[in-house]
C-alpha cells in the first residue's frame, strides 16, 4: 500500500458526461501528479499541484482540469469525455516538487467511456 | 526534444538474468528512475541514479552513463512474478518533471 488513495477505482460513464476523480496523498506529501495510461500505452503526465498550487502542465486537454485543496488532496476534473478518454488515470504523490525521492503512486482510476 | 526510448517486449526464462535498455535525450537531467508495473496496477519504485555507476539492490541493478544518454536495468535469477512493465523515466532540471518512456513489456517464461 503506497498510501496513495484514489476514489472511485473504476467509472463507466456515457460520451459526453463528465467525471470527478479524486486522490489523497500520503500524509505530509505536497505535491500531486496526475497521469493518463491508455491501453498498452506509457504514462502520460497531465499536470502537477504543489501545495494548492499548479506547478506544471503535460499534454492535459482543454476539456480537463485539476486542483489541490488546502487539505492537499486533489480532483480531477475530465468533461466532454470522448471514447478515447477511457484510460487509467493514476494520481502519484512526493513530499516536495524537486527531491530525491520518488513518487507513490495510487491504484487508479480505470475509466471507461460508452 | 524529449525522447526515451526502451524495447517494447521482451522474453527471458526463469532463472536467468535480463538487460532492460534506456536511452534518452531530454533538454537536462537531474536523475534517472526505474519502475515495475504489473497490468492494471500502479507503477512501484525500482530504483533512482542520478550518478555515473551500477547501484545494486538485491536482484535488480541499474546503471547510467551520462554522457552516453543510456541506462539499463538488469533483473537477476528471474522469477514469474517479475513479469510486468518495467518503465524508464527521466527527471529534468528544468521543471523536476518526469518524463516517461512507454515501458518494456517482460514476459517470462518457465
Amino acid at each position: 500500500d503506497s498510501g496513495v488513495t484514489q476514489t472511485p477505482k473504476h467509472l463507466i460513464t456515457a460520451t459526453g458526461q463528465r467525471v470527478t476523480l479524486r486522490c489523497s496523498p500520503r500524509s505530509g506529501d505536497l505535491s500531486v501528479y496526475w497521469y493518463q495510461q491508455s491501453l498498452d500505452q506509457g504514462l502520460q503526465f497531465l499536470i502537477q499541484y504543489y501545495n494548492g498550487e499548479e506547478r506544471a502542465k503535460g499534454n492535459i486537454l482543454e476539456r480537463f482540469s485539476a486542483q489541490q485543496f488546502p487539505d492537499l488532496h486533489s480532483e480531477l476534473n475530465l468533461s466532454s469525455l470522448e471514447l478515447g478518454d477511457s484510460a487509467l488515470y493514476f494520481c502519484a504523490s512526493s513530499p516536495w516538487t524537486g527531491d530525491d525521492t520518488e513518487a507513490f503512486f495510487g491504484q487508479g482510476t480505470r475509466l471507461t467511456v460508452v | 526534444g524529449q525522447n526515451i526510448d526502451q524495447p517494447t517486449e521482451m522474453t527471458a526464462t526463469e532463472g536467468a538474468i535480463v538487460q532492460i535498455n534506456c536511452t534518452y535525450q531530454t533538454s537536462g537531467f537531474n536523475g534517472l528512475f526505474w519502475y515495475q508495473q504489473h497490468a492494471g496496477e500502479a507503477p512501484t519504485f525500482l530504483s533512482y541514479n542520478v550518478l555515473d555507476g551500477l547501484e545494486e539492490k538485491g536482484r535488480f541493478s541499474s546503471f547510467l552513463s551520462r554522457s552516453k544518454g543510456y541506462s539499463y536495468l538488469l533483473l537477476k535469477e528471474l522469477q514469474m512474478k517479475d513479469s510486468a512493465s518495467y518503465l524508464c523515466a527521466v527527471r529534468e532540471d528544468s521543471n523536476y518533471q518526469l518524463i516517461w518512456g512507454a515501458g518494456t513489456k517482460l514476459i517470462i517464461k518457465p
